[in-house]
């Protein structure tokens, strides 16, 4: 199957700091999702982007298929930014990367 | 409202004593499938159903079993819970080509 490698697997930040998350994976795929872990464990729907960027207030993601990769960005981190971030990628099935834990701390 | 609803959200039961986690979808979407968490190791897959009747095993299928009799459902069935099946319980639906979605998740603690 696909291997989906995230990094860093952990990020401490201060409030209000920028960050990058990494997540690469080893072969074509449809489509891939950022999703965020809160620390209630409900998995939240970021975004579904198999290309390109898209933006979603001080989140933004960009795929690059071509290359295997996708990044996604947090601009002016807040407490409430703290979790697990996943990616997943879709063939036939979602494999997920085994996560960034982010901490913000105020 | 597009959802996927799983039942019950917390469970503690005892070694053995057959349980169902129930999994529903209003989406009309085809593919169905059920996760676990555990620390350290991630969201790994149990099962999947590419469409009724048509279910695969995922990753971790040992003591578990599924069924897909209707589009719309897809229940999780510990015949007989042993304390490693102890976890963080998601299902998930997507359609073709469209973004999946997970459940609230299950806790489920086997003493």
């Amino acid at each position: 199957g696909i291997q989906v490698e995230q990094s860093p697997p952990d990020l401490i930040l201060q409030e209000g700091a920028n960050s990058t998350l990494r997540c690469n994976f080893s072969d074509s795929v449809n489509n891939l999702q950022w999703f965020h872990q809160n620390p209630w464990g409900q998995l939240i729907n970021l975004f579904y982007i198999p290309s390109g960027t898209k933006q979603n207030g001080r989140l933004s993601a960009t795929t690059v298929a071509t290359e295997r990769y996708s990044l996604l960005y947090i601009s002016s981190s807040q407490t409430t930014d703290s979790g697990v971030y996943f990616c997943a990628v879709d063939d036939y099935k979602l494999s997920f990367g085994a996560g960034t834990t982010v901490t913000v701390r105020a | 409202e597009a959802q996927v609803t799983q039942n019950p959200r917390y469970l503690i039961t005892v070694t053995g004593k057959k349980l169902t986690v129930t999994c529903s979808q209003n989406m009309n979407h085809e593919y169905m499938s059920w996760y676990r968490q555990d620390p350290g190791l991630g969201l790994r897959q149990i099962y999947y159903s590419m469409n009724v009747e048509v279910t695969d095993k995922g990753d971790v299928p040992e003591g578990y079993k599924v069924s897909r009799k209707e589009k719309r459902n897809f229940p999780l069935i510990l015949e007989s819970p042993s304390p490693n099946q102890t976890s963080l319980y998601f299902c998930a639906s997507k359609g073709a080509n469209t973004e999946a979605f997970f459940g609230q998740g299950t806790r489920l603690t086997v003493v």
